[in-house]
């Protein structure tokens, strides 16, 4: 059964104090892994689909990465507009089904 | 990416009563899913909606309890049926179109039930 397990829980950051997430996984044969961030009372907005072991994105202060086990999203300088839930899920190979992460609850303050 | 709307936003509905929440989008998708995220919890997948024949359910969800119809391919509805408190939870539609594994979601429907 696919797994995804999320780290930390819950982050409170100064702003300009750049910092990562975590997001271990277990799934039979990754077709992808996707991050979203969910604003408080919406749906997940879509942020990177990441397939194999190396890749990175990026878009403004975020950068995702994966390796065979794990993915990182790294925040650089973040600022309060940045704080939300992201959530981490992934997709198996043949399958459509995403499996997602509980989140981390990410703050960030003046 | 499509735009998705979902009705109801919220509701609040007695124990025994059922619901039925509708999805919509503004193009034409190959798949469309619904997703249950209970307070605290991650989200998780209930049913994919299929166009035109039954919606093929998750372990631990079943048709009796959450109908789906998908008539056509940017319309689709969930129903849950004879509610208890343990259904309040945000329900949520998310799409797939055929040349990308990326699923975009709408914005959820909030369900309480008292």
């Amino acid at each position: 059964e696919d797994q995804v397990t999320q780290s930390p829980e819950a982050l409170r950051l100064q702003e300009g104090e750049s910092s990562s997430l975590n997001c271990s996984y277990t799934v039979s044969g990754l077709r992808g892994l996707f991050w979203y961030r969910q604003d408080p009372g919406k749906g997940p907005e879509f942020l990177f689909t990441l397939y194999s072991a190396g890749e990175e994105k990026e878009k403004e202060r975020l950068k995702a990465t994966l390796t065979k086990k794990e993915s990182f999203l790294h925040i650089t300088a973040p600022k309060p507009e940045d704080s939300a839930t992201y959530l981490c899920a992934v997709q198996p190979g043949g399958g459509n089904k995403l499996t997602f992460g509980t989140g981390t609850q990410l703050k960030v303050e003046l | 990416s499509a735009v998705i709307s979902q009705k109801p936003s919220r509701d609040i509905c007695q124990r025994g009563t059922s619901l039925t929440i509708q999805c919509q989008v503004d193009s034409q998708v190959t798949m469309m899913f619904w997703y249950r995220q209970q307070p605290g919890q991650s989200l998780t997948l209930i049913a994919t909606a299929n166009q035109g024949s039954e919606a093929t359910y998750e372990s631990g969800f079943v048709i009796d309890k959450f109908p789906i119809s998908r008539p056509n391919l940017t319309f689709s509805t969930l129903t849950v049926s004879n509610m208890s408190p343990e259904d309040s939870s945000i329900y949520l539609c998310s799409v797939q179109g055929l040349s990308t594994d990326t699923q975009y979601f709408g914005p959820g429907t909030r369900l309480t039930v008292l």
